[in-house]
């Protein structure tokens, strides 16, 4: 069935640093990524998306890109801040498919 | 998150009660979507629903488990006799109709409504 895996589970960098989180799909169908970002005991909030037509796409601090031959796609974050800590989550959905389907999670922590 | 309201945010069950969660959409949203975060995981679909159908329910666990989005009023996710594994975080999600007819759909997340079953 469809699956996305999230590497790393856990990643802690210093203040300044980049932090980068990579997610592989299995469903070649698969066109649509979001990124959303949870805060503790809040609900999950989108913070950049990229479809399959793009090859990467940036806001600010935050990039993602896609990789579809060898479906992989990535979020990179620059110049963190203590505020980027928290749960990143990588997703993906396809065209008529109904169910956005969701990595495992992760725990960011950035370092003052 | 803004705009899909969940209530409650907080429930206490005692094993063998009824939970019941709703959920209102974003306005102008016409597609609701049901997740279930256990603690220290990811983030698992139960149910699609649209006013008065359920189009895919393949992720609601066969018994105990029911969703609806009548005409009027809130989707509601209920959960019969519940037990300690019940205990989670159930978020709603919703999505603009015709949406999925592009690539994928873009869902907007509630805060959610914790579920603890003592």
């Amino acid at each position: 069935g469809e699956n996305v895996e999230q590497h790393p589970s856990t990643l802690s960098v210093q203040e300044g640093d980049s932090a980068v989180i990579k997610c592989t799909y299995s469903d070649s169908a698969s066109n649509y990524f979001p990124w959303y970002k949870q805060e503790l005991g809040k609900g999950p909030q989108l913070i950049i998306d990229i479809r399959s037509n793009v090859g990467e796409k940036k806001d600010q601090r935050i990039a993602v890109t896609l990789n579809k031959t060898a479906k992989h796609f990535s979020l990179h974050i620059t110049e963190t801040q203590p505020e980027d800590s928290a749960v990143y989550f990588c997703a993906a959905s396809k065209t008529g498919g109904f169910k956005t389907i969701f990595g495992a999670g992760t725990r960011l922590f950035v370092k003052a | 998150n803004a705009g899909v309201m969940q209530n409650p945010r907080h429930l206490v069950r005692r094993r063998g009660q009824e939970a019941r969660l709703r959920c209102s959409p974003m306005k102008g949203h016409s597609h609701v979507y049901w997740y279930r975060q256990l603690p220290e995981e990811g983030l698992k679909f139960m149910v699609y629903l649209q006013k008065e159908n359920i189009i895919d329910e393949s992720g609601m666990p066969k018994e105990r488990f029911s969703a609806e989005f009548p005409k009027e009023g809130p989707s509601i996710l209920r959960i019969q006799q519940v037990v300690r594994g019940d205990s989670a975080a159930y978020f709603c999600a919703s999505s603009p109709p015709g949406s999925w007819q592009g690539s994928g759909n873009t869902i907007y997340f509630g805060e959610g409504s914790w579920l603890t079953v003592v």
